[in-house]
């Protein structure tokens, strides 16, 4: 099992529509995730990073943790073609330094 | 943006020739990792330092060295460069690990090894 799984998509959404990127995690001690979008040919970009369970709100973007299910979704309302990007999700790997990082969801939105 | 700045941007070299990329952070971060990233694998950890002169390897660290002799320095060094290594490479810092503070990437490097 992979530390941290996602649908490498595509996920392809009319504009306008809500996206639902979903992230999975094996370490319970995990405390910290984080979204990242990345252009083609470009570095990942900090998206939202979230601590606690429920949801937390940032403009379009909404990321939503359930420890007890071991996983955290980004949601992206009134997609738009811009947004068309890979997103990463990224977990710290508790008692160490790191971070691990999902091989990404590559998304779509139609215009 | 996080002022991380990456040189070179791009290199072509030949199998069995040493390369070193360079990371430069102006954040005064303590954390600073490296990572090569590719089609179906991700962003895969090579190495990372929490502090100067302070290093450990990552899950891809064989042929790889680093060195930090100052803070906003970490260098990225290739012994003897393989075709396996041609990749894009990023470098990415942090406030604090342990803290769980998030990291910022830098533009990256891409490297290809003929």
């Amino acid at each position: 099992q992979k530390e941290v799984e996602q649908n490498s998509g595509p996920l392809s959404v009319p504009e306008g529509a809500i996206a639902s990127l979903n992230c999975t995690y094996s370490d319970r001690g995990s405390q910290s995730f984080f979204w990242y979008r990345q252009y083609s040919g470009k570095s990942p970009e900090l998206i939202m990073f979230i601590y606690s369970n429920g949801d937390k709100e940032d403009g379009r973007f909404t990321a939503q943790l359930n420890k007890a299910s071991q996983y955290v979704s980004l949601l992206i309302r009134d997609s738009q073609p811009s947004d068309s990007a890979t997103y990463l999700c990224a977990v710290n790997r508790p008692r160490t330094y790191k971070y691990i990082f999902g091989t990404g969801t590559r998304l779509k939105v139609l215009a | 943006d996080a002022g991380i700045t990456q040189s070179p941007r791009h290199k072509v070299t030949e199998t069995g020739t040493p390369v070193t990329l360079r990371c430069h952070q102006t954040e005064n971060h303590r954390y600073m990792y490296w990572y090569r990233q590719d089609p179906g694998h991700g962003l895969r950890l090579i190495h990372y330092s929490y502090g100067v002169k302070d290093t450990d390897k990552g899950e891809v660290s064989d042929g790889y060295s680093v060195s930090r002799s100052k803070t906003e320095d970490f260098l990225l060094t290739l012994e003897s460069a393989t075709s396996s290594q041609t990749s894009v490479y990023f470098c990415a810092i942090s406030e604090s690990a342990y803290s769980n503070q998030p990291q910022h990437f830098g533009d990256g490097t891409r490297l290809s090894i003929l």
